[in-house]
């Protein structure tokens, strides 16, 4: 089974830009998440998508915004970029069957650089 | 405020000794926890995790044992090897209708000495 498939893998962009990252979940995973890592800090959760509806999002400004297509796969957008938002950007998936705990599994992540 | 700490970033160990990975919690609602690798430029594998109604949890090398009343939980690597170096996240999760939503640590880099 393919895993969690990220694209692109690296990306530079400058400031006052936008920005898509795209995540392809393992087959039969209905639900995304993404998270941002920044050097020193730990995982923060930016949002999840469960049946093409955005289900919770995390403590971000509206610049950050995504959505899920009918197919599971997840897209996530960032306008007017700003040097902050220089991070790896990580997608995960999970089948949700409801009611049980369930491990997410992780993409490699994009590493976006904003100059 | 953070409601998963990790509070040593770093850990170094010798190999075939024991490594002990610690995360402390604040919100006592978490009912699950979780524990991940991360090696340099690819994304978090999960390790290990253990419900709020299990005190212990073992997999092969690792164990993690989870102490509710002190909101604590430790991850044990014996015997620790090269290969187990990397950043080690502690994860908990209490909302059962976002569970792609985890509260995560900063990590602990754990470096095991051949």
């Amino acid at each position: 089974k393919a895993g969690v498939t990220q694209t692109p893998r690296y990306l530079i962009k400058t400031r006052g830009q936008q920005v898509t990252l795209s995540c392809s979940p393992i087959s039969g995973h209905r639900s995304v998440s993404w998270y941002q890592q920044t050097p020193g800090q730990g995982l923060q959760f930016l949002f999840e998508y469960f049946s093409e509806t955005q289900r919770n999002k995390g403590n971000f400004p509206g610049r950050f915004s995504g959505r899920q297509f009918s197919n599971s796969r997840s897209e996530m957008n960032v306008s007017t970029l700003e040097l902050g938002d220089s991070a790896l950007y990580l997608c995960a998936s999970s089948f949700q069957t409801g009611g049980t705990n369930e491990k997410l599994f992780f993409g490699s992540g994009t590493q976006l650089s904003v100059l | 405020d953070q409601q998963v700490k990790q509070n040593s970033p770093s850990l170094s160990v010798q190999e075939g000794r024991i490594s002990i990975l610690n995360c402390d919690y604040t919100n006592s609602m978490f009912d699950y926890f979780l524990w991940y690798k991360k090696y340099p430029a690819e994304g978090p594998t999960f390790l290990i995790s253990i419900s709020s109604i299990k005190d212990k949890n073992e997999d092969g090398r690792f164990t993690v044992f989870l102490n509710k009343s002190a909101k604590h939980l430790s991850l044990h690597i014996v015997p620790s090897q090269p290969g187990d170096s990397a950043v080690y996240f502690c994860a908990a999760s209490g909302n059962r209708r976002s569970q792609g939503n985890l509260i995560f640590g900063k990590g602990t880099k754990l470096s095991v000495k051949p």
